[in-house]
């Protein structure tokens, strides 16, 4: 059964203290990871799609990267604005739809 | 500015009603989608459409429905059917076809009373 699975489902961090968030998922023809951000009572918004193995990208203090079985979300000396929901989600080869995990809840601390 | 416009934002709804959840969009996007999001759960599609007219059930699709009679509109009826609607609402869409990024609305929250 394809699914995808985020940890830890909570975070808490001090400002500063950098950390990753996983994505691990066992889903058939891959076409693409997809990471969102998702703050209280919002809607989600698009931060990285990830296509292949050993793709990396990067966004302010985040970076996403990609391996056969696992994405990570890098914060990087985090600031209280990064404090929200990350999401992840995969898009079949034959699918029109996206599959999202539960999200990992991350709260900076100043 | 081009978006999705979802109302209304909060919906309150005493049991065995009805209730219609606007999602408009001026993207100009092909695909359509309605996802479900509980505390503790991820995004579940409810229903998505790829083109007018047409449409396809999600994996949490009884006691809801759709219709998709214009390219800019998709609402989403929670029926008396639905056994516990009481959740957060996304109405997202998308240009083409395949796993291509999705451009969420704001939400709307249903609570039955």
């Amino acid at each position: 059964e394809d699914q995808v699975t985020q940890s830890p489902e909570a975070l808490r961090l001090q400002e500063g203290e950098s950390s990753s968030l996983n994505c691990s998922y066992t889903v058939s023809g891959l076409r693409g990871l997809f990471w969102y951000r998702q703050d209280p009572g919002k809607g989600p918004e698009f931060l990285f799609t990830l296509y292949s193995a050993g793709e990396e990208k990067e966004k302010e203090r985040l970076k996403a990267t990609l391996t056969k079985k696992e994405s990570f979300l890098h914060i990087t000396a985090p600031k209280p604005e990064d404090s929200a929901t990350y999401l992840c989600a995969w898009g079949g080869s034959n699918d029109y739809k996206l599959s999202f995990g539960a999200g990992t809840t991350v709260t900076v601390r100043a | 500015d081009g978006g999705i416009t979802q109302s209304p934002k909060y919906l309150f709804r005493k049991e065995g009603q009805n209730v219609t959840l606007s999602c408009e969009q001026n993207l100009n996007h092909d695909a359509m989608y309605w996802y479900r999001q509980d505390p503790g759960q991820g995004l579940r599609l409810i229903y998505y459409s790829q083109i007018v007219n047409d449409f396809q059930k999600g994996d949490i699709a009884e006691g809801y429905s759709v219709s998709r009679e214009k390219k800019e509109s998709f609402p989403l009826t929670v029926t008396s059917a639905q056994k516990n609607p009481t959740a957060f609402y996304l109405c997202a869409s998308t240009s083409g076809s395949g796993a291509n990024v999705l451009t969420f609305g704001a939400g709307s929250r249903l609570t039955v009373l």
